[in-house]
């Protein structure tokens, strides 16, 4: 693993399933997020974590939930998704917690729920 | 509320320079990043504005006055790769980036 990576690359979901999005990052990195990306919007953060075991709420957090349980891993799970949740997730790293920091993204996932 | 605005298109030539502006009004400031996304791609980090003044990254330079709420990234000697989303972030008070919508390029030769 080189970076950072996301899996799926794309998903068909029906209404009402849960699904976890998988974000894995290889450069000991303490800060991790989770953005989704809709045409017309800004990069909009659902949660975040400074360091492992840590977690907090971003801007647009509620269906959505995270664990970190390890430096490398943040995985982002929708409990019951619903169609509003369509978007491309990005999960992106930062050495420095609080942002100050330039983060590296991931290739994306492309989530369509139905 | 919190609003970053950047034009919606711009379309140069290649060679030309362009400047792309964006203006700001966050909760407090710490700085302000460009990204570069290429269609259907991960934004990449192009530059990082805390003070006022120009930060020069060979083609690409970025401008900052934090007085005015104001930045500009500015591409010279455009080429074909240039063509793609170019996105501004502020970093605010709560140390949260504030994203742009982003502004895409159109590089016509």
């Amino acid at each position: 693993i080189a970076g950072i990576t996301q899996a799926p690359t794309s998903q068909i979901l029906a209404a009402g399933r849960r699904m976890t999005l998988r974000c894995t990052q290889d450069m000991r990195h303490n800060a991790m997020y989770w953005y989704r990306q809709d045409l017309g919007l800004g990069l909009r953060l659902i949660h975040y974590s400074n360091t492992a075991g840590t977690t907090g709420k971003g801007e647009v957090p509620d269906g959505y939930s995270v664990s970190r349980a390890n430096t490398d891993d943040f995985p982002l799970t929708l409990a019951s998704a619903v169609p509003s949740q369509t978007s491309v997730y990005f999960c992106a790293s930062g050495r420095l917690a609080g942002g100050t920091d330039t983060q590296y993204f991931g290739p994306g996932t492309r989530l369509t729920v139905l | 509320g919190q609003n970053i605005d950047q034009p919606t298109e711009m379309t140069a030539t290649e060679g030309a320079i362009v400047q792309i502006n964006c203006t700001y009004q966050t909760s407090g400031f710490n700085g302000l990043f460009w990204y570069q996304q290429h269609a259907g791609e991960a934004p990449t980090f192009l530059s990082y504005n805390v003070l006022d003044g120009l930060e020069e990254k060979g083609r690409f330079s970025s401008f900052l006055s934090r007085s005015k709420g104001y930045s500009y990234l500015l591409l010279k000697e455009l080429q074909m790769k240039d063509s793609a989303s170019y996105l501004c972030a502020v970093l605010n008070s709560n140390y949260q980036l504030i994203w742009g919508a982003g502004t895409k390029l159109i590089i016509k030769p």
